[in-house]
């Protein structure tokens, strides 16, 4: 069974603090997602990434960052929060092959203050 | 860019009745059409898909169709439940954009005991 974990379920930071994001799964995935999730507007992909050290912009990578330093890691970075990142964010795996079904984490929603 | 359009935004339905879930998508290389459902406070799960070479496909009370040359696609869900009450999210992967997943904004279905 797959396993997606999140750092944190809920999260409140200040305003221009930095942020971090931490995704872990245990399935040996290639691919790992970060999405954030608002009312009316679905999930959007923030950034994703297919190997280890390697990243990909999605549709909404302005103010974020990403990390994948290790296949079972990628992590989310705001590195000045805004009150406009008030939101949930949902990491994602999937793996290589015909099997396209992404695995969600349990979600972070982070409060900007 | 890439788009997933999905209607209704939200949906009321009585128990017993049909739900019908309607999306169309813009990249027409799209080739895996997947739906979440997403229960409240929880992730977003897989609960049916379809690839392109394949017009419709069921399971059980789900069943999704797939017009590739409207580009359309949609879930009907039949003698609805209470525990169908949930958002539901469909989505299009295509080979352009790597292993890119551009997701609908999601419809938010209350079925009525």
């Amino acid at each position: 069974d797959v396993k997606v974990t999140q750092s944190s379920r809920y999260l409140v930071k200040r305003t221009g603090e930095k942020v971090f994001l931490e995704c872990v799964q245990d399935m040996d995935h290639e691919n790992m997602f970060w999405y954030r999730q608002d009312p009316g507007l679905g999930l959007r992909l923030i950034y994703f990434s297919y190997d280890v050290k390697m990243k990909e912009k999605g549709d909404i990578p302005e103010g974020y960052s990403v990390s994948r330093e290790k296949k079972e890691r990628f992590s989310l970075i705001l590195e000045s929060a805004s009150t406009n990142q008030t939101s949930m964010y949902l990491c994602a795996t999937t793996t290589v092959g015909s099997a396209y079904e992404q695995y969600f984490g349990p979600g972070t929603r982070l409060t900007v203050t | 860019g890439e788009n997933v359009e999905q209607h209704p935004s939200t949906l009321s339905v009585q128990e017993g009745d049909s739900a019908v879930i309607k999306c169309t998508y813009s990249d027409s290389a799209s080739n895996y059409f997947p739906w979440y459902k997403q229960e409240l406070g929880k992730r977003p799960q897989l609960i049916i898909d379809i690839r392109s070479n394949v017009g419709e496909k069921k399971d059980q009370r789900i069943a999704v169709t797939l017009n590739k040359t409207a580009k359309h696609f949609s879930l009907h869900i039949t003698e609805t439940q209470p525990e169908d009450s949930a958002v539901y999210f469909c989505a299009a992967r295509g080979p352009r954009g790597g292993f890119k997943t551009i997701f609908g904004a999601g419809t938010r279905l209350f079925v009525k005991a």
